[in-house]
């Protein structure tokens, strides 16, 4: 059984278009990380949350942006998606500095 | 800075032959180590977690790691391979305190019938 959730799985949308990616953790959970993968590569922070309200940019430049309103809700925002856009993102959480959960991860394509 | 070089991006063995998978850290501080595992179209769960107690860590699935300060690694072994095991592994590295993780670039295991 997840303890978090990712919505979509997949999507495929068209360059210029706004979308939000959707993640959900029910650990209660303090922190949270989003994760761009790509085929060979490391796995990149992109953002990340230490609470409500608090949100940082990660290690690798990106110009999607993220909310923390609620503690168990950390949705990612494209303005205007482009090809290069084109990854997979996991989002994870944590209590402590200690392991991750992740979700199953989103899909994106940008065409 | 911490990092983390997994050696060989693709690895085979044969079902019931020794899986061995290598990682080297880099860390200014004593590290917490882990190895998580991505099924294909999932996201990556946690296989097991060093952090400054035994050195040898059990894991789940059969897996185990060994840390090993001299060598700065954290191999992590089975001694025999089944085909659920077929998937890609990451080694990562947090520094104590610092609260976020560096992951390496992943190793795919293919295991052969």
């Amino acid at each position: 059984e997840a303890d978090i959730y990712q919505t979509p799985r997949y999507l495929v949308i068209g360059t210029g278009k706004k979308i939000t990616l959707e993640c959900s953790q029910t650990m209660g959970h303090d922190k949270m990380y989003w994760y761009q993968q790509d085929p060979g590569m490391e796995l990149h922070l992109i953002h990340y949350s230490y609470g409500v309200n608090s949100t940082e940019k990660g290690d690798l430049s990106s110009e999607s942006t993220v909310s923390r309103i609620r503690t168990e809700h950390f949705p990612l925002t494209l303005e205007s998606a482009r090809p290069s856009h084109t990854s997979q993102y996991l989002c994870a959480s944590s209590e402590y500095e200690e392991s991750y959960t992740f979700g199953s991860g989103t899909r994106l394509t940008v065409v | 800075a911490q990092s983390v070089t997994q050696l060989g991006s693709h690895v085979s063995v044969s079902e019931g032959a020794l899986v061995l998978l290598r990682c080297n850290y880099s860390s200014s501080v004593p590290p917490y180590l882990f190895w998580y595992v991505q099924y294909p179209n999932q996201g990556l769960q946690l296989l097991l977690k060093y952090t400054s107690a035994a050195t040898l860590v059990k894991g789940i699935n059969g897996f185990e790691a060994e840390f090993k300060k001299s060598e700065t690694s954290f191999h992590l072994t089975k001694p025999s391979a089944h085909m659920s095991d077929a998937a890609e592994y990451f080694c990562a590295v947090s520094e104590t305190g610092y609260q976020k993780v560096t992951f390496g670039t992943g190793t795919k295991l293919q295991v052969i019938p």
